[in-house]
């Protein structure tokens, strides 16, 4: 079973609009929660990362929130743009050991 | 930044042959790799891990004898595919985790392999 919950599959957002990510885990010895952007026939690429002691990560146009009382965390990713259109996929893990992935979100960033 | 390269990107073989696919740590050494194997449209599904100089660990449902895991090297591990058959053609990532006390690097991915078997 995933270890880790995403939504939406897909979703669909006009450029310069807000694309809004959410992931919910069980596991609370989680300690490391990445968000990965990847493209057709590419491997997975970092975006932006977040450990439980912090809230709020962000790095230019992507943000983390993260709530841990809820277990869930969110990229949201502001003013985006048509190079944006990818698949999103949040991951955790423990202890630097292997990462649990969500099942993906297909976004798509229309002109 | 860590660089992980992975080879060949895309590989055609024939039913019953195997097939190697080669995963590089560049500019770091990569104490723990993992291979993962990803369907269209699907997650990343982790096939197993390896540290190096040791055998590799295999998630269940995984058949070890039919993906062979080498990790001689700290910065090289492999994967081979053996007795290929078409339910094998598949697109196949490596992942590579440095090593050493103190800050986290994280997890670099290579560029992923696309294995065809006709």
């Amino acid at each position: 079973q995933q270890q880790v919950k995403q939504s939406p599959q897909s979703l669909i957002v006009q450029k310069g609009g807000i694309s809004i990510i959410n992931c919910a885990y069980e596991n609370t010895a989680f300690d490391y929660f990445p968000w990965y952007q990847q493209f057709p026939g590419k491997g997975p690429a970092l975006l932006i990362a977040i450990r439980p002691d912090v809230s709020e990560k962000k790095e230019g146009r992507f943000t983390i929130s993260f709530n841990k009382s809820a277990k869930q965390f969110s990229l949201h990713i502001m003013d985006s743009q048509p190079g944006d259109s990818a698949t999103y996929f949040c991951a955790a893990s423990m202890s630097d050991y292997k990462l649990s992935f969500g099942a993906g979100t297909t976004v798509t960033v229309r002109a | 930044g860590a660089v992980v390269s992975q080879h060949p990107s895309r590989v055609i073989c024939k039913s019953g042959t195997s097939v190697k696919i080669e995963c590089r740590s560049l500019d770091f050494q990569a104490t723990t790799m993992f291979w993962y194997r990803q369907f269209p449209k699907q997650s990343l599904m982790l096939m197993a891990t390896s540290n190096e100089g040791s055998k590799a660990t295999y998630e269940q449902g995984v058949e070890k004898d039919k993906f062979l895991i080498n990790h001689a090297s700290l910065t090289l591990s492999t994967l081979t595919v053996t007795s290929a058959h078409p339910e094998d053609s598949s697109f196949y990532i490596c992942s590579a985790r440095a090593g050493g006390t103190g800050r986290r690097l994280g997890y670099t991915f290579g560029s992923g392999t696309r294995l065809t078997v006709v």
